[in-house]
C-alpha cells in the first residue's frame, strides 16, 4: 500500500525567502506526482504535477522529482504571504491512477 | 470560484443517525470522488466513480455508500454515524485522460455527538 509523507508539519518564513517542502513515498512504480494547496477554508487547489524526473518550473514554483530516492520536493522562490496555505503532496501509482495524498505542511509567510 | 459545490457546509449529527451529504460538478466530469479528512492528517480516499461505476476503498466498504444518479451529482450516505466519522468531507472530480487532476469541493464539516 502506497506511504506518503510530508515534512515539514509546519514551516514559517520571512517574505522574500526561497520555501523548500518534502515528500516521500513508497511505491517504487508510482507514475504521477503533484502540489495542491489549500488556502483556509477554501477547496484543495492542484498547483503543479510532473510524471517524469527532473524539474518542472512555472512562475515561482519548482517541482523536482528523483523517482530513485522516492522523493519529490516543491520550492518557492521570493514567498509571499499569499502563499501561506497547506501543502498536499499526492502520488498515483500506474495500477490505479488514485492519488494517494500526505498529511500536508502548513506554511506561514510572514510579512 | 469553484464549480464543485457541496452541501451542506456544515452538519451536526446524534450517534446513530443517518448523514447524507451531496455533491454536484459543473464540468461534465466522468470521475467523483469522496476524500475523508481530519486534522493533521491526510486526506483518505473513501471511495469514487468512474462514469456508473462505484468503486469503495477496502478498509470503508461497510461504513460509507454513495449514490450517483446522474453524471454532474454524487452523495456520500452513513447509514449510522459514529464519533469517529466527525471529519471533514472533501469531494473531487476529475476526467479520466486529463492528467488527474482534481478539482475540489470546499468540503463538508460533519460532526457527531
Amino acid at each position: 500500500q502506497q506511504k506518503v509523507q510530508q515534512s515539514p508539519e509546519s514551516l514559517i518564513v520571512p517574505e522574500g525567502a526561497m520555501t523548500s517542502l518534502n515528500c516521500t513515498f513508497s511505491d517504487s512504480a508510482s507514475q504521477y506526482f503533484a502540489w495542491y494547496r489549500q488556502h483556509s477554508g477554501k477547496a484543495p487547489k492542484a498547483l503543479m504535477s510532473i510524471f517524469s524526473n527532473g524539474e518542472k518550473e512555472e512562475g515561482r514554483f519548482t517541482i523536482h522529482l528523483n523517482k530513485a530516492s522516492l522523493h519529490f520536493s516543491l520550492h518557492i522562490r521570493d514567498s509571499q504571504p499569499s502563499d501561506s496555505a497547506l501543502y498536499l503532496c499526492a502520488v498515483a501509482s500506474s495500477g490505479s491512477w488514485q492519488l494517494i495524498f500526505g498529511s500536508g505542511t502548513q506554511l506561514t509567510v510572514m510579512p | 470560484d469553484t464549480t464543485v459545490k457541496q452541501n451542506p457546509r456544515y452538519k451536526l449529527a446524534r450517534v446513530g443517525k443517518p448523514v447524507n451529504l451531496i455533491c454536484s460538478q459543473t464540468m461534465n466530469h466522468d470521475t467523483m470522488y469522496w476524500y475523508q479528512k481530519k486534522p493533521n492528517q491526510a486526506p483518505k480516499l473513501l471511495l469514487f466513480y468512474y462514469d456508473k461505476i462505484l468503486n469503495r476503498e477496502a478498509d470503508t466498504f461497510e461504513k460509507f455508500q454513495s449514490s450517483r444518479p446522474n453524471n454532474s451529482f454524487c452523495s456520500l450516505y452513513i447509514g449510522s454515524a459514529g464519533l469517529e466519522y466527525s471529519a471533514m468531507y472533501l469531494c473531487a472530480s476529475s476526467r479520466r485522460g486529463s492528467g488527474n487532476t482534481l478539482y475540489f469541493g470546499e468540503g463538508s464539516r460533519l460532526i457527531v455527538v
